[in-house]
């Protein structure tokens, strides 16, 4: 496909267990970005790849969150753990090159996570 | 830190109305200026964006003009349509080789035939 993908569409999970979100980024876009999108507090950054370069972690929550790209393509998003207050929807998005600023980001059409 | 502030929803229009979404923001040197729109059960896409003072975005008779002055970033579309319902958001890429993108809240916006 053109587009980012982001699977499952949707997880409902018990409160405690761990889940793993993942997205495919358009072919040949070195950057990758997760984001959240939560009713009490928008669209939050969470973590960003470029490249071969160390992410920047600065957004994620606490330590239960993680993500990890693999081969400069795939990414997961890990949550341990898991609460109710991480019910949100997990949003991919991916862009040509990543920095300069001026990038365009193309969004996937997000994981809704729900905590019970 | 940075940060970007949006008019409060919702923006109920009738049918070829003009549509005002007030955005300003907050950041350090010259980022970078998008608005973004989420129609009901899509994904974020890019609307319109501009990389520096003066520059003036447009897409879909949409548009906005970077205001540095002002610190900011109002889109404005003559004739807004139904197709045009949805959550719309203005958000800031600081430049320098930080791309993540800081988003205001979200307007939502109804428009009735």
């Amino acid at each position: 496909g053109a587009g980012v993908s982001q699977s499952p569409s949707n997880k409902v999970t018990e409160k405690g267990k761990d889940v793993e979100l993942r997205c495919d980024p358009i072919s040949g876009h070195t950057a990758l970005y997760w984001y959240r999108q939560s009713l009490g507090q928008g669209l939050e950054f969470l973590i960003y790849f470029q490249g071969n370069s160390a992410p920047d972690k600065s957004g994620l929550p606490s330590d239960r969150f993680s993500a990890e790209r693999t081969g400069g393509s795939v990414s997961t998003l890990t949550i341990q753990r898991t609460q109710q207050e991480d019910s949100a929807v997990y949003l991919c998005a991916s862009s040509l090159a990543g920095v300069g600023g001026s990038d365009t980001q193309y969004f996937g059409p997000g994981t809704r996570l729900t905590v019970l | 830190g940075d940060s970007v502030t949006q008019m409060e929803g919702p923006v109920t229009l009738s049918e070829e109305a003009f549509l005002t979404i007030n955005c300003t923001y907050t950041a350090t040197g010259y980022p970078s200026l998008f608005w973004y729109v989420q129609y009901p059960g899509e994904g974020l896409q890019l609307l319109l964006k501009a990389t520096k003072a003066d520059d003036k975005g447009s897409n879909k008779g949409f548009e906005a003009t970077y205001r540095k002055e002002t610190t900011s970033f109002h889109l404005e579309k003559g004739s807004v349509q139904v197709s045009d319902s949805a959550v719309y958001f203005c958000a800031l890429s600081r430049s320098g080789g930080y791309n993540k993108l800081i988003f205001g809240a979200g307007t939502r916006l109804a428009v009735h035939p």
